[in-house]
């Protein structure tokens, strides 16, 4: 099993539309949980940091469900530049070396 | 505040020579640096974590003969892509972690396109 699995789509939606996401982890003793964006041929971007209690920025919501393992993103009215690869990101629990744990990405292609 | 900067952005190699990639921590030092994959469509994979001063730790299956990473100072790490053949044409990016250990931070390089032909 993956360490972070992730919905590879690809997601294509209309302009304005609603669209989630779903992430899964494997390791229950992970620390930190993050979405990150990635354009064509560009670096992952950090997006949010996903909070147990769930946090919102703007049009995008994160959740994280410890009991399931589980992540998710939301996001509404859909923009055109909002077509990118998300990446579901876990951060190991503490004391283990500093590297980050990446999902195989879900793509979004927002269409006019 | 915590940028990295890699060069080169994308490289045209024949088969059979040597790439190497640099990456530089702009304002801050980074101690610890990581080296990633990236084939076409398919996630991030860890290559090597390099420690500066030490050797780099290599993941299962990646040959660190192949792939030399130095990190000699607290803000350069090289990856050099050596005999490099038409299999490691690949999206290859660095990053670096700042911070305390409890709260780091994590910042990428804007990646390397490496072509072999």
């Amino acid at each position: 099993r993956k360490e972070v699995e992730q919905d590879p789509g690809p997601f294509n939606v209309p302009e304005g539309a609603t669209v989630a996401f779903n992430c899964t982890y494997s390791n229950s003793a992970s620390q930190s949980f993050f979405w990150y964006r990635q354009d064509c041929r560009k670096e992952p971007k950090l997006l949010m940091s996903v909070y147990s209690s769930g946090n919102e920025d703007g049009r995008f919501t994160a959740q994280l469900n410890r009991a399931s393992q589980y992540i998710s993103l939301l996001i509404r009215d859909s923009k055109l530049s909002d077509s990118a690869t998300y990446l579901c990101v876990v951060k190991p629990s503490s004391g283990s070396a500093r590297q980050l744990t990446f999902g195989s990405g879900t793509q979004l292609t927002v269409l006019p | 505040g915590a940028v990295v900067s890699q060069h080169p952005s994308w490289v045209i190699c024949k088969s059979g020579t040597s790439v190497k990639i640099e990456c530089r921590s702009l304002d801050f030092q980074a101690t610890t640096m990581f080296w990633y994959r990236q084939f076409p469509k398919q996630s991030l994979m860890l290559m090597a974590t390099s420690n500066e001063g030490s050797k780099a730790t290599y993941e299962q299956g990646v040959e660190k003969d192949k792939f030399l990473i130095n990190h000699a100072s607290l803000t350069l790490s090289t990856l050099t892509v050596t005999s490099a053949h038409p299999e490691d044409s690949s999206f290859y990016i660095c990053s670096a972690s700042y911070g305390p250990l409890s709260n780091y931070g994590y910042t990428f390089g804007s990646g390397t396109r490496l072509t072999v032909v």
